[in-house]
């Protein structure tokens, strides 16, 4: 079956600019989760949504949030960009609670914030 | 809340070599225990997972890992490395019960020599 997508794998952006990644999670999944990797801080989980409610949340700004729709799709966005927002952006489905269940993650995001 | 510890944040080995790469936990209790990998461009792959029963436990690729409470440690280990393996490896752990997400540590990562 299909895996996890990501779309768009690679994004330019400016400071103060917004910005919104999606993720389709793979068949059957009903739980999203979505990381931010940086080389300073490695894998920063963000926050977790199932069946269209956010489960769990980061300790990221208000400047992020996210959704998910009746299909398990999942997208998240950032508003007001910052140069420290750049980073590798994973989207990660699995069928229930990420603690205990394999997660499948896409290729990533890559946003860049000049 | 649990922890997880990647003491070694580079290790390089020559082609054919074993390989090592550890992973110590903090957790009251037993902890639910992964390793997944990551490729240059790519998102994490689980390579094995630990729920309960044997502590060896066998993933993919040729990798396995050793489940040891006594050292709150979860180590990966293969036996003869390819230069395919070079990549990102993150120990991640779980808790059996109250947060739903998975803590993972900073990653180590693995170069080959030919």
């Amino acid at each position: 079956k299909a895996g996890v997508t990501q779309t768009p794998r690679y994004l330019i952006k400016t400071r103060g600019q917004q910005v919104t990644l999606s993720c389709s999670p793979i068949s059957g999944h009903r739980s999203v989760s979505w990381y931010q990797q940086t080389p300073g801080q490695g894998l920063q989980f963000l926050f977790e949504y199932f069946s269209e409610t956010q489960r769990n949340k980061g300790n990221f700004p208000g400047r992020f949030s996210g959704r998910q729709f009746s299909n398990s799709r999942s997208e998240m966005n950032v508003s007001t960009l910052e140069l420290g927002d750049s980073a590798l952006y994973l989207c990660a489905s699995s069928l229930d609670q990420p603690a205990r269940n394999e997660q499948f993650f896409g290729p990533g995001t890559r946003l860049t914030v000049l | 809340a649990q922890s997880v510890t990647q003491p070694d944040i580079h290790i390089t080995v020559s082609e054919g070599a074993s390989l090592e790469l550890r992973c110590n936990y903090s957790y009251g209790a037993t902890p639910y225990l992964f390793w997944y990998v990551q490729s240059p461009g790519q998102g994490l792959q689980l390579l094995l997972k630990y729920f309960s029963g044997d502590t060896l436990v066998q993933g993919i690729k040729g990798f396995e890992a050793e489940f040891k409470r006594s050292q709150s440690s979860f180590n990966l280990r293969k036996p003869s490395v390819h230069w395919s393996d070079a990549a990102e490896y993150f120990c991640a752990v779980g808790a059996r019960g109250g947060s739903y997400i998975p803590t993972f540590g900073r990653g180590t990562s693995l170069i080959v020599h030919p």
